[in-house]
């Protein structure tokens, strides 16, 4: 069955300090990867990819088949950055669905 | 374009009642999606309509149905309400289907059921 994992809840990094989002999946082939993004009194939205495999607001994510992880990095984090942040999958073999996983409130400290 | 439009905002429902949710996609998108968000959960996936026909189906009851429109606006209907359909309703809007399109997130609907 495919699955979205995120062990943690919640995460605070001190302003500059490096971040890392954990994200680990499930599934059987190849997957489609996401982490959106909700920032205070703002819609869900998209903040990457993994097919897109670009950078956005500085943060980037690795696809690790071996580990079966997403994990969303960003060398130096800023207070800007402070939001919840959701790993998400789908994929051919998803029936056309879509698996958000519980989401990591990250606080960064200024 | 103000983007994905839902509703109502907020509603207040008593058990066995039903309800209609709405949901505008963004002009030019053809596919709509609802999610259920619980409190403290990320959204779970309740359909995919692309075109006015169901491409995708989550793991819920019956009860929950959706539609799709000629204008691809869409409704997600809920039927005998129990207390545990109290959530966060959210739909979002995609060119295509959700397996690879980004998708484009409404503000929600509260949906209280007493």
């Amino acid at each position: 069955a495919q699955r979205v994992t995120q062990p943690e809840k919640l995460l605070s990094v001190f302003k500059g300090a490096p971040v890392e989002l954990k994200c680990n999946y499930s599934y059987s082939g190849s997957p489609e990867l996401f982490w959106y993004v909700q920032y205070s009194r703002q819609r869900l939205q998209l903040l990457l990819r993994h097919i897109s495999r670009e950078s956005i607001k500085g943060f980037t994510a690795d696809l690790n088949k071996g580990e079966t992880s997403f994990h969303l990095k960003k060398p130096f984090a800023q207070e800007e950055d402070s939001a919840m942040y959701y790993c998400a999958l789908s994929g051919p073999n998803t029936g056309n669905q879509f698996y958000f996983g519980t989401g990591t409130s990250l606080t960064v400290i200024p | 374009d103000a983007g994905v439009t839902q509703s109502p905002t907020h509603l207040i429902k008593t058990r066995g009642q039903h309800v209609t949710l709405r949901c505008s996609p963004i002009s030019g998108h053809k596919s709509v999606s609802w999610y259920q968000q619980v409190l403290g959960q990320g959204p779970q996936f309740i359909f995919q309509y692309y075109e006015k026909e169901e491409r995708g189906r989550g793991n819920f009851p019956d009860r929950f149905s959706a539609r799709q429109f000629p204008n691809y606006s869409s409704e997600l209907n809920v039927n005998a309400l129990l207390l545990g359909d109290s959530a966060l309703y959210l739909c979002a809007s995609s060119g295509e289907t959700v397996v690879t399109d980004t998708q484009y997130f409404g503000p929600g609907t509260r949906l209280t059921v007493l």
